[in-house]
């Protein structure tokens, strides 16, 4: 396809366990991009990638949130230790790099810790 | 504290009318901005954008104003169609900084 492409579309596990998301960007675009959006709100920053390195990543919450990127094309965001508060709605989006380049997202991964 | 706010959580219009939905922002350094349409399940898709160097940008139906004294974006939608029913995002974004700060939306019904 030709848009961003996130698996698994859900997600489903135990609070304590570790998870992986994965994000497969607009072919080309050099430029990617985590958010997570919760109920009611709208997208929030997580972690900007410019190429395989983490050119941003003020967004993530704390220690236990890590993300790659490392042939600069799939990203994975991993967390570590899952808590009851991390349940929301992952999205990942890409662009290309430069001024006024919209970021196009994909449709998300739902998380749900029990 | 919310940089970016979009005070009306929902509005309804009739077919054919105009839509306008608003946002306002705090940041002084935000240079760009875009809105984005949401429907249930699906990612944010990109609608429209505009440059702080402008104050109005037209594609088809949709319009964005911008007003940068007043901190204040709009996006009209006419003729507004069923189809528009969605939730709409703005956001904003800094030169410096390619990450971009939501609203929390606005949900949007279109009567037939």
């Amino acid at each position: 396809g030709a848009g961003v492409s996130q698996t698994p579309s859900n997600k489903v596990t135990e609070k304590g366990k570790y998870v992986e998301l994965r994000c497969d960007p607009i072919s080309g675009h050099t430029a990617l991009y985590w958010y997570r959006q919760s109920l009611g709100q709208g997208p929030e920053f997580l972690i900007y990638f410019q190429g395989t390195g983490a050119a941003d990543d003020s967004g993530l919450p704390n220690d236990r949130f890590f993300a790659v990127r490392p042939e600069g094309s799939v990203s994975t965001l991993k967390i570590q230790r899952t808590e009851r508060g991390d349940s929301a709605v992952y999205l990942c989006a890409s662009s290309q790099t430069g001024v006024g380049q919209p970021q196009h997202f994909g449709d998300g991964t739902r998380l749900s810790i029990l | 504290d919310q940089q970016v706010k979009q005070n009306s959580p929902s509005l309804s219009v009739q077919e054919g009318r105009i839509s306008i939905l608003n946002c306002d922002y705090t940041n002084s350094m935000f240079d760009y901005f875009l809105w984005y349409k949401k429907y249930p399940a699906e990612g944010p898709t990109f609608l429209i954008s505009i440059s702080s160097i402008k104050d109005k940008n037209e594609d088809g139906r949709f319009t964005v104003f911008l007003n940068k004294s007043a901190k204040h974006l709009s996006l009209h939608i006419v003729p507004s169609q069923p189809g528009d029913s969605a939730v709409y995002f703005c956001a904003a974004r800094r030169d410096s900084s390619y990450k971009l700060i939501f609203g929390s939306g606005t949900r949007l019904l279109v009567r037939p």
